[in-house]
């Protein structure tokens, strides 16, 4: 299957502190991508699509102001979590959708855990 | 609101297929049954999708009723290392995917 990668995939900081997380599509340019976000033993939550160019659409119950997200290029988008606290800490998982010739299938991260201390 | 049904878990002996029920009676015509799995602490894995007919590829079958209401994961000889959470999406071409709890398989030795 096709190759998307998250960077880095495990983070620790302090209360108060920014973290970016990076989602790169390695094998297909995605225009759009996803934000979803896994509580333990719970399934995933979609945070947001990312559209390359424009503004993310978040879901209800994201604060847009709070989890930032830039589509800047076709191969990578970025999750940056603003005045991070210890309940934002999750399992961030992003996905790239391919292309229509391919279905558009999504193909997902391997995730990055984000501990706030 | 997710639009499938699976049983929360299932047991499989390692070298035996593992078959994973899934329900979506309210699929509509266009919209596709897809299959993911999540090992743990890992992103879901892409396995296999379908419209109407039964799929194959190196990883698992998929069987799909004539009324397109349920469908089957087939893996046709599991490993332990297919112990994951496998998840039965529908939706149509462009729609967002949303994740039900999904079936926990564990597969014994």
């Amino acid at each position: 299957g096709a190759v998307v990668s998250q960077h880095p995939s495990r983070v620790i900081c302090k209360s108060g502190t920014s973290v970016k997380i990076e989602c790169r599509s390695l094998d297909f340019q995605a225009t759009t991508m996803f934000w979803y976000r896994q509580f333990p033993k719970q399934s995933l939550m979609l945070m947001a699509t990312s559209n390359e160019g424009s503004k993310a659409t978040y879901e209800q119950g994201v604060e847009k102001d709070k989890f930032l997200i830039n589509h800047a290029s076709l191969t990578l988008s970025t999750l940056t979590v603003t005045s991070a606290h210890p309940e934002d800490s999750s399992f961030y998982i992003c996905s790239a959708r391919s292309p229509r010739t391919h279905g558009y299938t999504q193909y997902f991260g391997p995730g990055t855990r984000l501990t706030v201390l | 609101d997710a639009k499938t049904t699976q049983p929360p878990s299932m047991d499989c002996a390692e070298g035996r297929a593992a078959n994973l029920p899934c329900n979506h009676s309210t699929i509509s015509g266009n919209e596709y049954v897809y299959w993911y799995r999540q090992i743990h602490s890992q992103g879901p894995q892409y396995i296999i999708h379908g419209l109407k007919n039964n799929e194959t590829n190196e990883m698992a079958s998929l069987i799909i009723t004539e009324d397109r209401k349920s469908s089957t994961l087939i893996l046709p000889h599991a490993t332990l290392r297919d112990t994951a959470v496998y998840y039965c999406i529908v939706r149509t071409y462009g729609q967002n995917f949303v994740f039900g709890p999904g079936t926990r398989l564990s597969v014994l030795p």
